[in-house]
């Protein structure tokens, strides 16, 4: 497809893990990132992996990729309100370098 | 503090009624670029800038200008704005194309 392609919505329990999952367009990409944004805040850079990687870590975040089916994954694990926020997930598309946007996850964390 | 600044942050307009949105980057960053963020359709680019008077189009560039005199500001000019233009924007900054985006924190724009 042409999108990125995010669900809408998220809604989890606090302490339990959360799932956002992104489809995206460009087999070729080269980076794949993971936005946050918070209420009235501008989008904050959570982190990205390099295309010739499957998985990569940073503290209760970990990131999936699967290249044969252009699937991204965030994992946030033992999720706080704190993390209650709009995730975006955007791929650095290989002929231009533009950065093509996913609609955006709203996660509720939930007390 | 390494940011980018929007100014301003909230305006309400009125269709025709030029107006320019500032942006402005204190890290020396070539790359700079302006979206808007539409619910349900995540952050189109309006225009990016590589660099000192080298601008172009995005992919939504219709009813806005730009301009790069210098390399720490990247205005969003709409000359005539329309009720289409109701948008989030954010202007973004970064080192080269290829490298990392830091975004501005938005500006919320309503036009009646």
């Amino acid at each position: 497809g042409e999108d990125v392609e995010q669900s809408l919505f998220l809604s989890v329990r606090e302490g339990d893990s959360s799932v956002i999952n992104c489809t995206y367009t460009d087999s070729s990409s080269t980076y794949l990132y993971w936005y946050k944004q918070e209420p009235g805040a501008g989008l904050q850079l959570l982190t990205y992996i390099f295309s010739n990687m499957d998985m990569k870590q940073d503290q209760r975040l970990t990131v999936l990729l699967n290249k044969k089916d252009k699937h991204l994954s965030l994992r946030i694990a033992d999720t706080q309100t704190g993390d209650s926020a709009i995730y975006f997930c955007a791929e650095r598309v290989y002929n231009n370098n533009d950065m093509r946007f996913g609609a955006g996850t709203r996660l509720t964390v939930k007390p | 503090e390494a940011q980018v600044t929007q100014n301003p942050r909230y305006l309400i307009t009125v269709t025709g009624k030029k107006l320019t949105v500032t942006c402005s980057q204190n890290m020396n960053h070539e790359y700079m670029s302006w979206y808007r963020q539409d619910p349900g359709l995540g952050l189109r680019q309006i225009y990016y800038s590589m660099n000192v008077e080298v601008t172009d189009k995005g992919d939504v560039p219709e009813g806005y200008k730009v301009s790069r005199k210098e390399k720490r500001n990247f205005p969003l000019i709409l000359e005539s704005p329309s009720p289409n233009q109701t948008s989030l924007y954010f202007c973004a900054s970064s080192f080269s194309r290829e490298a990392t985006q830091y975004f501005g924190p938005g500006t919320r724009l309503l036009v009646l």
